[in-house]
């Protein structure tokens, strides 16, 4: 099972909104709506923030949103904050009956 | 408070073995399918393995299949993961996660802090 392509970076100034895109497969990202996102900060385990493709877990601000067409899937973070700095993960469900990965991408908040 | 916390890591010499443990609370550990997912230093996550609520239903990275044995006792609330005939790129922080369904795992909606192996001469 193939990685999950993502940017290694993004980056955007405070206030400003960006957007991380996720790309996959027919046999995972575009087969299910089982895309999710973790935020990560430097020595920290990974946080859950968008399931399902656009759900937000109870205490995840509306700031963050999730999206998919086709075979790729998006997070955005609208009016960007400097705690918003960190590593972004995305993951599928996939037709094996297992989980793949994106190779994560790396958000500066200039 | 749902917590996850992981034991076992350490430094072991390539072709040897280890046992991580996760002792779980806060939450219903029957009733949850748990898995373990890992990094390698300075990479992304990688999802490592599955087990169901019941402990019936298993599944299995293929960079793992055959060398790594997750279990659980939900007597105990702990998860397991046997690790045999460990290689170099077996090193990585290993998490436990938790899952809110009982046998799929789609997401992973709580992390434990993480434990380091560490496979090296």
């Amino acid at each position: 099972q193939s990685a999950l392509t993502q940017p290694a970076s993004v980056s955007g100034s405070p206030g400003q909104s960006i957007t991380i895109s996720c790309t996959g497969t027919s046999s995972d990202v575009g087969g299910y709506n089982y895309v999710s996102w973790y935020q990560q900060h430097p020595g920290k385990a990974p946080k859950l923030m968008i399931y399902d493709v656009s759900n937000r877990p109870s205490g995840v601000s509306n700031r963050f949103s999730g999206s998919k067409s086709g075979n790729t899937a998006s997070l955005t973070i609208s009016g960007l904050q400097a705690e918003d700095e960190a590593d972004y993960h995305c993951s599928s469900y996939t037709s094996s009956s297992t989980v793949v990965f994106g190779g994560g991408t790396k958000l500066t908040v200039l | 408070e749902v917590q996850l916390l992981e034991s076992g890591g350490g430094l072991v010499k390539p072709g040897g073995s280890l046992r991580l443990s996760c002792a779980a609370s806060g939450f219903t550990f029957s009733g949850s399918a748990m898995s373990w997912v890992r990094q390698a230093p300075g990479k992304g996550l990688e999802w490592v393995s599955s087990i169901s609520a019941a402990g019936v239903s298993t599944h299995y990275a293929d960079s793992v299949k055959g060398r790594l044995t997750i279990s659980r006792d939900n007597s105990k609330n702990t998860l397991y993961l046997q690790m045999n005939s460990l290689r170099a790129e077996d090193t990585a922080v290993y998490y436990c996660t938790k899952s809110p369904g009982m046998v799929v795992v789609v997401y992973f909606d709580y992390w434990g802090q993480g434990t380091l192996v560490t496979v090296s001469s």
